[in-house]
């Protein structure tokens, strides 16, 4: 069955810190893979997916698929990076549903 | 920038009442989807809906779910006869055809059973 992990529950870091928040999943298929952001009070919004190869907010992330893992990095962090970020899959297409990772609520220390 | 909105952002309700959870899809998207929350938990995929049908649903969209489009912009989540375990957000998406490609979401219901 499709599966995506995210093994950090918190992750803690100083502002100007690189940040990695780690993703792998399961699917035998290809899928797409997505990053969703979600700060305080607001809804899920599309961070990045992996077919775009798009740099958004200074966020990166590569898909591997010898290690089925699309982890999520920016070199320096901003304390407006404070947010839950949910890596997530789509089976083949984008209409199809999502699939959503546990979450990672990133914490940037001033 | 359309946006989806759902009505209403908070619901309160006795265990063993229906509750109907509205959602605005944006105006020219053709998928509509429900995802729930539970506090402290993953987003879960709950239905998926296209030409007025079910595309695709979970283990947890059971008989006491039930989704329609009533007309040409709402699409709602009835819940028959709520659980306390149906405590949770519930989040509204759509995608639209040729042109956009990705699944936009509501700011959520939050479905507090007693």
């Amino acid at each position: 069955a499709q599966r995506v992990t995210q093994p950090e529950k918190l992750l803690s870091v100083f502002k100007g810190a690189p940040v990695e928040l780690k993703c792998n999943y399961s699917y035998s298929g290809s899928p797409e893979l997505f990053w969703y952001v979600q700060y305080s009070r607001q809804r899920l919004q599309l961070l990045l997916r992996h077919i775009s190869r798009e740099s958004i907010k200074g966020f990166t992330a590569d898909l591997n698929k010898g290690e089925t893992s699309f982890h999520l990095k920016k070199p320096f962090a901003q304390e407006e990076d404070s947010a839950m970020y949910y890596c997530a899959l789509s089976e083949e297409t984008s209409y199809d549903k999502v699939i959503f990772g546990p979450g990672t609520s990133l914490s940037v220390i001033p | 920038e359309p946006e989806v909105t759902q009505t209403p952002s908070h619901q309160v309700t006795q265990m063993g009442q229906e509750v109907i959870l509205r959602c605005v899809p944006i105006s020219n998207h053709l998928y509509f989807y429900w995802y729930r929350q539970i506090l402290g938990q993953k987003v879960e995929f709950l239905v998926s809906f296209y030409n007025n049908e079910i595309s695709e649903k979970s283990e947890i969209f059971d008989d006491q779910f039930s989704v329609e489009r009533p007309d040409g912009s709402n699409f709602t989540l009835k819940i028959r006869s709520t659980k306390l375990e149906d405590s949770a957000m519930y989040f509204c998406a759509s995608i639209g055809g040729l042109g956009t490609d990705t699944q936009y979401f509501g700011p959520g219901t939050r479905l507090t059973v007693l």
